[in-house]
């Protein structure tokens, strides 16, 4: 899992209610990205930032907000718009920016369930 | 459509045994294939990357080919042991910006 934390392993959360999920990174990478992964399915990209205070939507926005306020950190919030929100969430960070071109690395994952 | 399709979805095998896992995949513009191990519960750990011009790549008893004019992808993992038990996912890169994954390869190994 490299450099790279997400907390807490598991959450669980009312119907209706926000949550945040954290991601750190001590990489000095400049690209984070946001996952979500569902089973039988191939993960999906969420939210993506190729620098500081600046963020991109990946394929799967909606009822999701993230911020990029620091290069270590970048916290995606699950809103009480999205429709199905349980799901594994990964988190990523990359050297150079573009998501294609170089590796990137994955955080241990959080495990949300909304009930 | 981009898409990356893996076979077979599940495969079961004894301890100190070979197995081959399959990729095949309609993308375009090609720019790499990487293959990914992920235990359960756990995040992706990158196996190995290939670029159009590399045909293989090997990364301990794991050997990944891949086959630009067919569009397939292997994964050939030797003598298994019981910790090469996890999923096995294939991505392939659009151009320079995006990813597309596989659904996975869950390999059970067995004493």
């Amino acid at each position: 899992d490299g450099g790279i934390t997400q907390s807490p392993k598991y959450l669980f959360r009312k119907e209706g209610q926000n949550v945040t999920l954290s991601c750190e990174q001590n990489l000095n990478h400049d690209a984070m990205y946001w996952y979500r992964q569902d089973p039988g399915q191939g993960l999906r990209l969420i939210y993506y930032s190729q620098i500081v205070n600046d963020f991109q939507k990946g394929d799967i926005a909606e009822g999701y907000s993230v911020s990029r306020e620091k290069k270590e950190s970048f916290p995606l919030t699950v809103t009480s718009a999205q429709k199905n929100p349980t799901a594994f969430y990964l988190c990523a960070s990359s050297t150079v920016p573009g998501l294609a071109g170089n590796e990137q690395y994955f955080g241990p994952g959080t495990r949300l369930t909304v009930t | 459509k981009n898409q990356v399709e893996q076979s077979p979805q599940s495969l079961i095998i004894l301890e100190g045994k070979n197995c081959t896992l399959q990729c095949n995949y309609t993308v375009s513009p090609f720019s790499n294939l990487r293959w990914y191990k992920q235990d359960t519960g756990r995040g992706p750990v990158s196996l190995t990357i290939m670029t159009f011009s590399e045909n293989t790549k090997s990364n301990g008893r794991y050997t990944a080919t891949l086959d630009a004019d067919t569009k397939q992808s292997s994964l050939h993992i030797t003598a298994s042991q019981l910790s090469d038990s996890a999923s096995y996912i294939c991505v392939v890169s659009v151009n320079t910006d995006k990813l597309i994954f596989g659904t996975g390869t869950r390999l059970q190994v067995f004493p």
